[in-house]
């Protein structure tokens, strides 16, 4: 099975900064990475696919990088919806496995 | 627009046996994979399983295998997940989410609310 390990586990920051989360695979997985953002008790909401490549109407704000291990997920000016945790998941191969997720809370 | 309504949860036993459901609407629903992923509380996303269209082909947790059966009724619109022999480590909110399958594209796109399964005694 391909382990998605995310880090930071918990960031805190403050609006208008610019902040990264990393998730490394523990095999080669191409671009077959997807981030999700999810707030305190509401479903997952999708953002980006095949590592980085926006959903339509997700902000600009938001990028995604890399192939292969290492991707990273990029907020260049943290916004106060920003806040909630982010999900990295690997669609190379089943099972469809997630990261562990990144909190980020308000400095 | 897309809908996933998910419902079939509630208090069941150790031992027990549950349902889930979940509604589709908004899309052609036999043209797409359909997911379960679920949520222990506190804790971060597990996928659970996954079904083809077609429903030929189906994907498994190894931690559900064997107690689990994803199904869906094309005609219905409807995606279900049997539970038996439920076990505490089970307690969760489960999600349906609807999947792209495009090699290039493959993301899950639209996820139902939830509904929370608890296995307590």
């Amino acid at each position: 099975d391909i382990q998605l390990t995310q880090s930071p586990s918990f960031l805190s920051a403050s609006v208008g900064d610019r902040v990264t989360i990393t998730c490394r695979a523990s095999q080669g997985i191409s671009s077959y990475l997807a981030w999700y953002q999810q707030k305190p008790g509401k479903a997952p909401k999708f953002l980006i696919y095949a590592a980085s490549t926006l959903q339509s109407g997700v902000p600009s704000r938001f990028s995604g990088s890399g192939s292969g291990t290492e991707f990273t997920l990029t907020i260049s000016s943290l916004q106060p919806e920003d806040f909630a945790t982010y999900y990295c998941q690997q669609l190379n191969s089943y099972p469809r496995t997630f990261g562990q997720g990144t909190k980020v809370e308000i400095k | 627009e897309v809908q996933l309504v998910e419902s079939g949860g509630g208090l069941v036993q150790p031992g027990g046996s549950l349902r889930l459901s979940c509604a589709a609407s908004g899309f052609i629903f036999s043209s797409y994979a359909m997911n379960w992923v679920r949520q222990a509380p506190g804790k971060g996303l597990e996928w659970v399983s996954t079904i083809s269209g077609s429903g030929l082909s189906t994907y498994y947790a190894d931690s559900v295998k064997g107690r689990f059966t994803i199904s869906r009724d094309n005609s219905k619109n409807t995606l279900y997940l049997q539970m038996h022999s439920l076990r505490a480590e089970d307690t969760a909110v489960y999600y349906c989410a609807k999947e792209v399958v495009v090699p290039a594209a493959r993301r899950f796109d639209y996820w139902g609310q939830g509904t929370p399964v608890t296995v307590s005694s």
